[in-house]
């Protein structure tokens, strides 16, 4: 079945560094989705990419989607405490969700 | 506008036992997914349902199982616990035909098997 991988699993930065989490799927996406899970609270949509080699922005958050729609990236800038949680990407190859095992941001101030 | 809610909020269950977990989805949403998340790692798919049809099924034993009613509510079942079903149950709902179909969550279900 599918499958989707997250890099790297943990991630600790300094407030103000910049922080990347890699996404890879076994199979071709239809669409892939970015979801955020704080600390003891349920996962939170971000955005979705549809289009092969798609770039979106959202402020200081920057996604990605491959030209081959398998791989998929979210970068943020300039991290803040508030960006605190663990990133998931999730890939849609039809009827179902696939998520990955997540990246866990830590900021320290 | 309320979200998706879901109950009960914890549970502790014995092995063996049965187990049903509830899920409101938010007005207008149509379609629910079930989702298994263990301690550390990311939701696993169970089901989606859309009009009271199960529209997908993830890889998970018939242990497990699922239905939706007219008013889109939707109930998953756990039969034969076991401990390794012990785990935060996330019911999402989608708002089908729109731009995106991103999964609303419910705050979940933290299941206990001893």
């Amino acid at each position: 079945g599918q499958q989707v991988m997250q890099i790297p699993q943990y991630q600790h930065v300094q407030e103000g560094e910049d922080f990347t989490t890699y996404c890879n799927s076994s199979t071709t996406l239809s669409n892939i989705q970015w979801y955020k899970q704080r600390p003891g609270g349920h996962p939170v949509f971000l955005i979705q990419l549809v289009k092969s080699g798609e770039v979106k922005k959202q402020k200081r958050l920057t996604f990605q989607f491959g030209e081959a729609k398998k791989n998929s990236s979210l970068h943020i800038t300039a991290t803040q405490t508030t960006d605190v949680g663990t990133y998931f990407c999730a890939g849609d190859a039809g009827n179902m969700l696939t998520f990955g095992g997540g990246t866990r941001l830590m900021v320290k101030p | 506008d309320a979200g998706v809610t879901q109950s009960p909020t914890h549970l502790i269950k014995t092995r063996g036992q049965q187990v049903t977990l509830r899920c409101s989805p938010i007005s207008g949403h149509k379609s629910v997914s079930w989702y298994q998340q263990v301690l550390g790692q990311g939701p696993q798919f169970i089901f989606q349902y859309y009009e009271k049809e199960e529209r997908g099924r993830g890889n998970f034993p018939d242990r497990f199982s699922a239905r939706q009613f007219p008013n889109y509510s939707s109930e998953l079942n756990v039969n034969a616990l076991l401990l390794g079903d012990s785990a935060l149950y996330l019911c999402a709902s989608t708002f089908t035909g729109g731009a995106y179909n991103e999964q609303f969550f419910g705050p979940g279900t933290r299941l206990t098997v001893l």
